[in-house]
């Protein structure tokens, strides 16, 4: 059964303090990692795929890496806008599309 | 990315009763899905929306409970019937990108007394 950790499950920073989320998953066969941003109230919001292990990407303050193991959200000197909860899903490969979630990480910016 | 609304975008329902909930593409796409947020919990997949066949359920889901439809590519309907205290969640439908992102509503949060 895929399954997906993501640590801690709240981080509060300073303004301009840069840190970093952490996801480790399990699964059978990886044909993507996914990065949502989700603001209270609202539906998840598509930030990053990455696809293989040695993979980053780059939006704006925040850069995605993949592992075998494991994801990392780079947050580099964030700003206030930046609090919501980041949510890591997997997929695996096969005719099955299905996301598993982690529960997330609530992340506040304090100015 | 696709934009999908969904309606309504909360309500509150008696034990027992039934609600509908749609979900509106603004273009084609071939996977839609619904998921369930509770509360403290991760987004679990209820369901894979197929057009114009039976929905694909995932395990501890059921047909009967949560009856789906998908008459078309840009729309897809969720029911949640015979409703308890336990269903009370956040509805969110989904829809796959040909790239495998998946582009979620705004959710429908549902209450249950």
């Amino acid at each position: 059964e895929d399954q997906v950790t993501q640590s801690p499950e709240a981080l509060r920073l300073q303004e301009g303090e840069s840190s970093s989320l952490n996801c480790s998953y399990t699964v059978s066969g990886l044909r993507g990692l996914f990065w949502y941003r989700q603001d209270p109230g609202k539906g998840p919001e598509f930030l990053f795929t990455l696809y293989s292990a040695g993979e980053e990407k780059e939006k704006e303050r925040l850069k995605a890496t993949l592992t075998k193991k494991e994801s990392f959200l780079h947050i580099t000197a964030p700003k206030p806008e930046d609090s919501a909860t980041y949510l890591c899903a997997v997929q695996a490969g096969g005719s099955n599309y299905k996301l598993t979630f982690g529960k997330g990480t609530l992340l506040t910016v304090n100015p | 990315s696709a934009v999908i609304s969904q309606k309504p975008s909360r309500d509150i329902c008696q034990r027992g009763t039934s609600l509908t909930i749609q979900c509106q593409v603004d273009s084609q796409v071939t996977m839609m899905f619904w998921y369930r947020q509770q509360p403290g919990q991760s987004l679990t997949l209820i369901a894979t929306a197929n057009q114009g066949s039976e929905a694909t359920y995932e395990s501890g889901f059921v047909i009967d409970k949560f009856p789906i439809s998908r008459p078309n590519l840009t729309f897809s309907t969720l029911t949640v019937s015979n409703m308890s205290p336990e269903d009370s969640s956040i509805y969110l439908c989904s829809a796959m990108s040909p790239t495998y992102e998946q582009y979620f509503g705004p959710g429908t949060r549902l209450t249950v007394t």
